[in-house]
């Protein structure tokens, strides 16, 4: 059984460009999240989708961040513009209806 | 607001020692816990998970981990660790919600 996939694995940019993430989880997984994980803290959740319904997006910063899961398929997490503070590792997992969630190997975001 | 708690930053043991890694969690309810382990480079992988029953769990890789509800603690165990074991531990509680609230992590070093 294929992992969740994300790409880039690494991306630099610079303050004030924008970026995006894609997520592709394990097949038939309704459920999707992406996590920030900044250096030296644990993974903090931006957003949670069930099928392409967003069921939490309360510590998602909406001025900068965006996300969408099309066809309760694939996620893309935008970031623009993306500030200093946002290099961090971002994290893509699924879920079939329960807590045992897989994650993806992430993609380490640097802004300069 | 449910929390986790990870006292330890840095463990540093000798190869084929005993490990613990202390957790606290504060829930209301009953928590759903569990424990990841993230290599340098990869993605959280889930080490055991604790829904309810028998307050001792087994996990994979030879860990453990005994909720404690009077201490609120689910501390993780193993009994002779290998320096593969070396890398960065987390401990996370579930919400309604299946979300994940991850403590900040423990980095484990292992010496020869």
């Amino acid at each position: 059984e294929a992992g969740v996939a994300q790409s880039p694995r690494y991306k630099i940019i610079e303050k004030r460009q924008s970026v995006a993430f894609w997520c592709n989880p394990i097949s038939g997984h309704a459920t999707l999240y992406w996590y920030q994980q900044i250096l030296g803290q644990g993974p903090k959740l931006l957003i949670q989708f069930q099928n392409n319904g967003v069921v939490d997006d309360s510590q998602l910063p909406k001025d900068r961040f965006s996300a969408e899961r099309l066809k309760g398929v694939d996620s893309t997490l935008k970031i623009q513009p993306a500030k200093l503070e946002d290099s961090a590792v971002y994290l893509c997992a699924s879920t079939n209806v329960s807590y045992e969630q897989y994650f993806g190997p992430g993609t380490r975001l640097t802004v300069t | 607001a449910q929390s986790v708690t990870q006292p330890d930053i840095h463990i540093t043991v000798s190869e084929g020692a005993s490990l613990e890694l202390r957790c606290n969690y504060s829930y209301g309810a009953t928590p759903y816990l569990f424990w990841y382990v993230q290599s340098p480079g990869q993605g959280l992988q889930l080490l055991l998970k604790y829904f309810s029953g028998d307050t001792l769990v087994q996990g994979i890789k030879g860990f453990e981990a005994e909720f404690k509800r009077s201490q609120s603690s689910f501390n993780l165990r193993k009994p002779s660790v290998h320096w593969s074991d070396a890398a960065e531990y987390f401990c996370a509680v579930g919400d309604s919600g299946y979300a994940l609230n991850f403590g900040k992590g423990t980095s484990l070093l292992v010496t020869p």
